[in-house]
């Protein structure tokens, strides 16, 4: 079965606010997270990733938190804009498996 | 920018009709991975090329599917015959060899099957 899982479905905020994504995953060898962005009709596209030898990462705009003592993961996505909205994935790989495997995704709405 | 190539975007068909999807990586990539992705859920690998070798099937139903990639640039995923639960979105992604971290995926090709 899928070993990573989202806690919400969808998740609405007002654009210019800051966004919270969670997962969780349920293998502790997992190694390597990445979170995706899909929007409608395209394929994922990579935003950030965090490897398990990290707590934090930050990027533009987004920051990726890894705690591995409870096994989440998390999207913090600051001032969002309407063009964030999409489907968000998270993906881990488990140690030596070299390969992806992906939550159930969380819908972000942005309203204006 | 250079994209990873599929066609087509949209597939109706009936059930145990045959169907084809093609996808053309990114220019040097040697990895080629196909995905499937059910409506509100995320991709699940089907198969994993590098250039014309298959790494992974483990989860491509033989049965039904078949994958190739002969000249180890573009590839076809097949399906014959195809069942209703086989309607979803399927993912093309391509990477440098040995760089899996880093997938870029194509647009995929939405089938439908009725």
């Amino acid at each position: 079965g899928e070993s990573v899982g989202l806690h919400l479905p969808t998740l609405s905020v007002q654009e210019g606010d800051n966004s919270i994504i969670n997962c969780a995953y349920s293998n502790s060898a997992s190694d390597y997270f990445i979170w995706y962005k899909q929007e409608s009709g395209k394929g994922p596209q990579f935003i950030i990733d965090i490897r398990s030898n990290m707590d934090k990462r930050q990027g533009q705009r987004v920051t990726v938190l890894l705690n591995k003592t409870v096994k989440h993961l998390s999207l913090q996505i600051a001032a969002t804009q309407p063009g964030d909205s999409a489907v968000y994935f998270c993906a881990e790989n488990i140690w030596g498996a070299q390969k992806l495997v992906f939550g159930q995704g969380t819908r972000l709405t942005i309203n204006p | 920018e250079a994209e990873v190539a599929q066609s087509p975007r949209y597939k109706i068909t009936e059930k145990s009709q045959a169907v084809a999807f093609w996808c053309d990586p990114i220019s040097g990539h040697a990895t080629l991975y196909w995905y499937r992705q059910i409506l509100g859920q995320g991709p699940e690998l089907l198969v994993q090329f590098q250039d014309e070798s298959v790494v992974d099937d483990s989860q491509l139903p033989k049965d039904r599917f078949s994958a190739e990639r002969l000249k180890g640039v573009d590839s076809t995923l097949k399906i014959q015959p195809a069942e209703l639960g086989d309607s979803a979105m399927y993912l093309c992604a391509s990477s440098l060899a040995g760089m899996w971290e880093t997938q870029y995926f194509g647009p995929g090709t939405r089938l439908l099957v009725l």
